[in-house]
């Protein structure tokens, strides 16, 4: 089994739309989880960290369930920019070492 | 943040042959990783590499194949060694700053 799983989509999402994802991890002893976005061919750059009580960044909402090991990623009233893949990354232990999901793939449509 | 830059942006290579990719950060950091992404595929580490010590391999990931060097807190190489179409892959160089990963912005290796 994987440490990190994904739904690799891709969610085709009409422009203005909300999408919605989930990402699943199996060390429960994670510490800090993240949502890195890709654009095709470039690197992967933090998009936001995820807490405890969720969080909120503009159109962006991330969400932690500790207890059923998931962390979700909304977004409201979707952009074409909006267009990537997202990738969940969970800090499994104190060195810093970063599991990574597949990624979710989404395409937003005018 | 963090600006890194990976030399080369990507080769074509020939099978057989190894090949050494250059990272340099623009400020001192202490561990720098190499990371791994085949097509279709998420990021996998290859190992840390610490300046002054030997870099720690993943799992999978041999010093044979796959040897690091760190000559200083702002730079490493990365060297794909007897290069094999499997190799063909996005290789990744990173930092950890803050509470963030920065990556660099990756070497596209074809192995024909």
């Amino acid at each position: 089994r994987k440490e990190v799983e994904q739904d690799p989509g891709p969610f085709n999402v009409p422009e203005g739309a909300t999408v919605a994802f989930n990402c699943t991890y199996s060390n429960s002893a994670s510490q800090s989880f993240f949502w890195y976005r890709q654009d095709c061919r470039k690197e992967p750059k933090l998009l936001m960290s995820v807490y405890s009580s969720g969080n909120e960044d503009g159109r962006f909402t991330a969400q932690l369930n500790r207890a059923s090991q998931y962390i979700s990623l909304l977004i409201r009233d979707s952009k074409l920019s909006d267009s990537a893949t997202y990738l969940c990354v969970v800090l499994t232990d104190s060195w810093g070492k970063l599991q990574f999901g597949a990624g979710t793939q989404v395409v937003v449509t005018p | 943040s963090a600006v890194i830059s990976q030399k080369p942006s990507r080769d074509i290579c020939q099978r057989g042959t190894s090949l050494t990719i250059q990272c340099q950060v623009d400020s001192q950091v202490t561990m720098m990783f190499w990371y791994r992404q085949q097509p279709g595929q998420s990021l996998t580490l290859i190992a840390t590499a610490n300046q002054g010590s030997e870099a720690t391999y993943e799992s999978g990931f041999v010093i044979d194949k796959f040897p690091i060097s760190r000559p200083n807190l702002t730079f490493s190489t990365l060297t794909v060694s007897n290069m094999s179409p499997e190799d063909s892959s996005i290789y990744l160089c990173s930092v950890h700053r803050g509470e963030t990963q920065y990556f660099g912005p990756g070497t596209r290796l074809l192995v024909l």
